[in-house]
């Protein structure tokens, strides 16, 4: 069975460009999850999407920030414009009533 | 959730248990204790969870205390693949979000 998949695994931009990111989780489950993880730190939940429904995006900076699920099975986050302080591993995880797979994460730095 | 308390790093030899302690002194009785590690450059790994009997499973075991309010995640022959950041979680069921501290940091040692 495959595992959650994320492309990229590494991105470098510089601060105000775009970047986007895409998960694909495990066949079959309908809970997807995009957290942060910062240097040094465990991750922090960002978004939560029972099927194509946002249940929990209260830590989500919307004023940059965006993702969308749309036919319930992949996952796009978005960052426009990324600032320096949005460097960090990009976590995607996915769940069938049960506990949660993650992927490896992607690896942004803003420079 | 209710909060946990992990030392931030420990060593072990391999061969040996190593036994990674958890404080969840305010944990509610509708919540389990869940562990997950996260090896270096992957995402973190589910392990085990339980309520208040202590678990095994194929990977490790669970002992928590009779008042809930501590556990012990138990790795019986630890090999050097086992080291890692090990995170103790409380939270009431699957589904919900997970709040992870900053966990145990385990070195292996050869």
């Amino acid at each position: 069975e495959a595992g959650v998949v994320q492309s990229p695994r590494y991105k470098i931009i510089e601060k105000k460009q775009p970047v986007a990111f895409w998960c694909n989780p495990i066949s079959g489950h309908n809970t997807l999850y995009w957290y942060r993880q910062n240097l040094g730190q465990g991750p922090e939940l960002l978004i939560r999407y029972e099927n194509e429904e946002a249940v929990d995006d209260s830590q989500l900076p919307k004023d940059r920030f965006s993702a969308e699920r749309l036919k319930g099975v992949d996952s796009t986050l978005k960052i426009q414009p990324a600032e320096l302080g949005d460097s960090a591993v990009y976590l995607c995880a996915s769940s069938s009533s049960g506990e949660q797979y993650f992927g490896p994460g992607t690896r942004l730095t803003v420079t | 959730d209710a909060k946990t308390t992990q030392p931030t790093s420990m060593d072990c030899a391999e061969g040996r248990a190593a036994n990674l302690p958890c404080n969840h002194s305010t944990i509610s009785g509708n919540e389990y204790v869940y562990w997950y590690r996260q090896i270096h450059s992957q995402g973190p790994q589910y392990i085990i969870h339980g309520l208040k009997n202590n678990e095994t499973n194929e990977m490790a075991s669970l002992i928590i205390t009779e008042d809930r309010k501590s556990s012990t995640l138990i790795l019986p022959h630890a090999t050097l693949r086992d080291t890692a950041v090990y995170y103790c979680i409380v939270r009431v069921r699957w589904g919900e979000k997970l709040t992870f501290g900053t966990g145990t940091r385990l070195t292996i040692i050869p």
